[in-house]
């Protein structure tokens, strides 16, 4: 298996653009979240999936931020318009309804 | 509220045994884990404890748990310049195994 396919890997945008991050779940997994990831606040749940649907988006900072998943192979995470503070790195993980989750090598972005 | 704590840094020599430590607030998580995150990857499994288990033993890797005052240990014998990473604790939130919650992280350095 592949594992949790991300992309892009990197991301150098400007200020006021919409970024858009992908994410590619591990076959089979009913779970995804998106998790960004700071040197300041270290790891924080965005958002998760259980099959396909929006369980939890408490942790989705503000309007500007939305995911979706319209099917169980594939989720975005969107950012309009994207900030200097956006400035994160963006992980995407699966599970099979367990803590043991599966991440892919996440999507580092710069907003300028 | 769930919290996690963890001190941010530890540096050992390589060959000696490192320690890592986590406390935790919420008492009523099923599974405790230990990730493990290299640089410019994402997180993963290393190991995890019911919270029924006192020690769990894994090659080099010892995980203890003491439930009475809320502390979780990692204990990685005979370290190697390998182990250099990000180490997290996560547990269970109460009755929900998919919504980890996170500790920031311990930066464990392996000095040769």
């Amino acid at each position: 298996d592949a594992g949790v396919i991300q992309s892009p890997r990197h991301e150098v945008t400007e200020m006021g653009q919409e970024v858009t991050l992908r994410c590619k779940p591990i076959s089979g997994h009913n779970s995804l979240f998106w998790y960004r990831q700071t040197m300041m606040r270290g790891l924080e749940l965005l958002i998760y999936f259980n099959n396909n649907v929006p369980i939890d988006d408490s942790g989705m900072p503000e309007d500007r931020f939305s995911a979706k998943m319209p099917n169980a192979s594939f989720s975005t995470l969107k950012i309009q318009p994207s900030e200097p503070r956006d400035s994160a790195v963006y992980f995407c993980a699966s599970s099979l309804d367990t803590g043991e989750l599966f991440f892919g090598e996440g999507s580092r972005l710069t907003v300028l | 509220g769930e919290d996690v704590e963890q001190s941010l840094f530890l540096s050992v020599r390589e060959g000696d045994s490192s320690v890592i430590n986590c406390t935790y607030t919420d008492s009523s998580s099923t599974y405790l884990y230990w990730y493990k995150q290299e640089p410019g990857a994402g997180l993963q499994l290393l190991t995890y404890i019911f919270s029924n288990m006192d020690m769990k033993q894994d090659q080099r890797l010892t995980v203890l748990l003491n439930k009475k005052d809320k502390h979780l240990s990692l204990r990685i014998a005979d370290t190697q310049t390998g182990d250099s990473a990000i180490y997290f604790c996560a547990f269970s939130g109460a009755g929900n195994n998919r919504k980890l919650i996170w500790g920031l992280g311990t930066s464990l350095a392996v000095n040769p």
